[in-house]
């Protein structure tokens, strides 16, 4: 079973329409956990970290579920420039010294005009 | 731009050749990784510095590959006898120790095809 599981997609939406991406992790350690986004043929960049209380920034909101180990990211009012590969995240340090993230195979986005 | 440059943008090599690649991080980041990329997957963690010491090694990283941070601020990445296998997007990122929370800032990847 893979450390961070996501559905790949593809997602095809219409513009304005609101999209949820849902991740599990498998290791009940994990302790922080982001969303990046990776546009094609470029690099993964941090849209949001996630906290327990869950978090929003303007059209976007994630949230966390440690009971559970599920991650979420919900996207309102989906733009054309929104269509990009979206990243599931988990730092896998546990407390160590190395904060290597661990990703998930990414959900892909296309959002249609 | 996050500030973090990779060189070259794109390799093509014939297998069996060595290739290196080079990683320019924020410039006060003490902290360097390398992660792999291949199509349809998310990036792969390879190996981890904090400022010139080498302190985590992925299973990923057979003998082929060698990491080196000399001076604490650039790093390279050495792949000896290239296999078509190794063709992949290798990523670089940085950050600065701010616990759990800490941002890696990744480039632009150095994009690799072994015929």
């Amino acid at each position: 079973r893979k450390e961070v599981e996501q559905d790949p997609g593809p997602f095809n939406v219409p513009e304005g329409a609101t999209v949820a991406f849902n991740c599990t992790y498998s290791n009940s350690a994990s302790q922080s956990f982001f969303w990046y986004r990776q546009d094609c043929r470029k690099e993964p960049k941090l849209l949001m970290s996630v906290y327990s209380s869950g978090n929003e920034d303007g059209r976007f909101t994630a949230q966390l579920n440690r009971a559970s180990q599920y991650i979420s990211l919900l996207i309102r009012d989906s733009k054309l420039s929104d269509s990009a590969t979206y990243l599931c995240v988990v730092n896998s340090s546990y407390g160590g010294a190395t904060n290597k993230l661990i990703f998930g195979t990414g959900t892909l986005l296309a959002v249609q005009p | 731009d996050t500030g973090v440059s990779q060189d070259p943008r794109h390799k093509i090599t014939k297998r069996g050749q060595n290739v290196t690649f080079r990683c320019d991080p924020i410039s006060e980041h003490n902290r360097l990784y390398w992660y792999r990329q291949t199509l349809g997957q998310g990036p792969e963690f390879l190996t981890y510095f904090q400022n010139e010491a080498q302190l985590e090694k992925s299973r990923l990283l057979s003998d082929r590959f060698s990491a080196e941070r000399p001076k604490g601020s650039f790093s390279t990445l050495e792949i000896q006898r290239t296999e078509q296998g190794d063709s992949a997007m290798y990523l670089c990122a940085s950050s600065r120790t701010q616990g759990l929370q800490e941002t890696q800032y990744f480039g632009p990847g150095t994009r690799l095809l072994v015929l």
